[in-house]
């Protein structure tokens, strides 16, 4: 069974640039796993980022991106603001369903 | 605009089923997947399943074979998630998501969730 992995957590300071990481166990992730990524807030429902590894929706600012990065999708925050900090999750679509990793914690400190 | 609207909190019985609507607005019902999602208390997200409301047609996460069903309704751009024989570790709140712009893979528009809880 598949499995998808993210950093727990991890903490940048405010200004600052991070990048969160997604990999699969199956092996490199492509595009044909078509990596979307959500932020959650406490109490809130998830929201919509990144789909299709690159492409953004049409709230998500123009300071966060995402990529393929040595095998792994990513998520780049730059000019982190107090605001970003939440739970962050990617979602990896192996062929008919889909896999969500476990989610980091983004500290901004 | 696009609007997903989920039923209100429930109280399952264990070893029964639980019924969660989601009503859906402001787009063509039968042109974008809707997906289900659970989110345990303190825990990560987890993709159940989903349907495509044009065709009928469903897939599920491995974990869930057997135990849900999704369903929609045309009529009432509706759709439905049934979870059977429940237990305590069922307790979480459940949301439906829409599929993004039509023909990715993508998910964009969320519910706002529908807390099920199940007592041990």
């Amino acid at each position: 069974q598949a499995v998808v992995t993210q950093e727990p957590s991890l903490t940048v300071s405010p200004g600052g640039t991070v990048t969160l990481t997604c990999a699969s166990n199956t092996g490199a992730v492509t595009s044909d796993y078509y990596p979307n990524w959500f932020q959650q807030k406490p109490g809130q429902a998830p929201r919509a980022l990144i789909y299709s590894t690159t492409n953004k929706h049409s709230w998500t600012p123009a300071r966060v991106s995402g990529s393929l990065l040595g095998g792994k999708a990513a998520l780049t925050l730059s000019g982190v603001q107090p605001d970003d900090e939440a739970e962050y999750y990617c979602l990896l679509y192996y062929g008919g369903a889909w896999l969500f990793g476990g989610g980091t914690k983004l500290t901004v400190l | 605009q696009v609007q997903l609207v989920q039923s209100a909190a429930e109280v399952g019985e264990p070893g029964a089923s639980v019924k969660v609507s989601c009503k859906t607005s402001g787009y063509t019902f039968t042109r974008y997947y809707i997906d289900w999602v659970r989110q345990a208390p303190g825990q990560g997200l987890e993709w159940m399943g989903r349907i495509n409301p044009g065709g009928g047609s469903t897939s599920y996460a491995q974990n869930f074979q057997g135990r849900v069903t999704v369903t929609s309704d045309t009529s009432t751009s509706t759709v439905f998630m049934d979870l059977s024989s429940l237990r305590s570790e069922d307790t979480a709140t459940y949301y439906c998501a829409r599929q993004g712009r039509y023909g990715t893979n993508s998910i964009e528009y969320w519910g706002q969730g529908t807390l099920v809880t199940v007592p041990s």
